[in-house]
């Protein structure tokens, strides 16, 4: 079955680059897209970036400067990478695969990432 | 950017009650080409990741109650739960799929009386 797999570090500083790591099975990365959804406290979903199966991303503006997404597909693993990090980047960041369109299929389970000096 | 506005944003019912739920879209999700709505809907729970409910805007996923029906076209969409039962305590999300930036409603939260 479908599953996904978030992994990375609980606690930032502020200006440090945070990397995220997503680990799928059940579906090929050459197959369907996985995209990144950031939920901050209490708050709802944020749209982040995706690559699509064909390898290609598409980045929210709002932090497209600052965000990278990547994978391996022989590892099966999507990878976030976001640089100088800043307390409002705090949440849980969800990978999710995406159907053959930009709906999101299949979640992961989310990780937490809290920045905070 | 398509704004996705969601109203109310927080409904308290009682069991076995009718609930509605409106999404609308700042511009049409209606892709004329093959006449469907990229309108999704989420149920995230307590605690829970977000999960798919619907797809193209009335397209109920494997294993989704029959209670849970969503409708609209355009601009406007409505997600219907037909009898309410405990276990739908949930926010509900509204997210369309016709462009990037991929984006989602602020969400209605259920809360059973």
């Amino acid at each position: 079955q479908v599953q996904l797999e978030e992994s990375g570090p609980g606690l930032m500083q502020p200006s440090e680059t945070l990397s995220l790591t997503c680990t799928v099975s059940g579906f090929s990365l050459t197959s369907n897209g996985v995209g990144w959804v950031r939920q901050p406290l209490g708050k709802g979903l944020v749209w982040m970036g995706t690559i699509w199966a064909g390898g290609s991303t598409n980045y929210n503006s709002a932090v497209q400067s600052r965000l990278s997404i990547s994978r391996d597909t022989s590892k099966s693993q999507v990878f976030l990478k976001m640089n100088s990090l800043q307390p409002e980047d705090t949440g849980t960041y969800y990978c999710a695969r995406h159907a053959r369109t930009g709906l999101f299929a299949y979640w992961g389970q989310g990780t937490l990432v809290t920045v905070s000096s | 950017d398509i704004v996705m506005t969601q109203t109310p944003s927080s409904q308290a019912v009682s069991a076995g009650e009718k609930v509605t739920m409106s999404c609308k879209s700042s511009q049409s999700l209606l892709y004329s080409e093959n006449k469907k709505n990229y309108l999704a809907w989420y149920q995230q729970k307590p605690g829970q990741s977000p999960k798919l409910l619907i797809s193209w805007a009335s397209t109920r996923e494997s294993g989704v109650p029959d209670r849970f029906i969503g409708s609209g076209s355009g601009t406007d969409f409505t997600l219907t739960i037909s009898s309410v039962q405990a276990e739908d305590l949930a926010v509900y999300y509204c997210e369309q799929y016709y462009d990037t930036p991929l984006t989602f409603g602020s969400g209605t939260k259920l809360e059973i009386k």
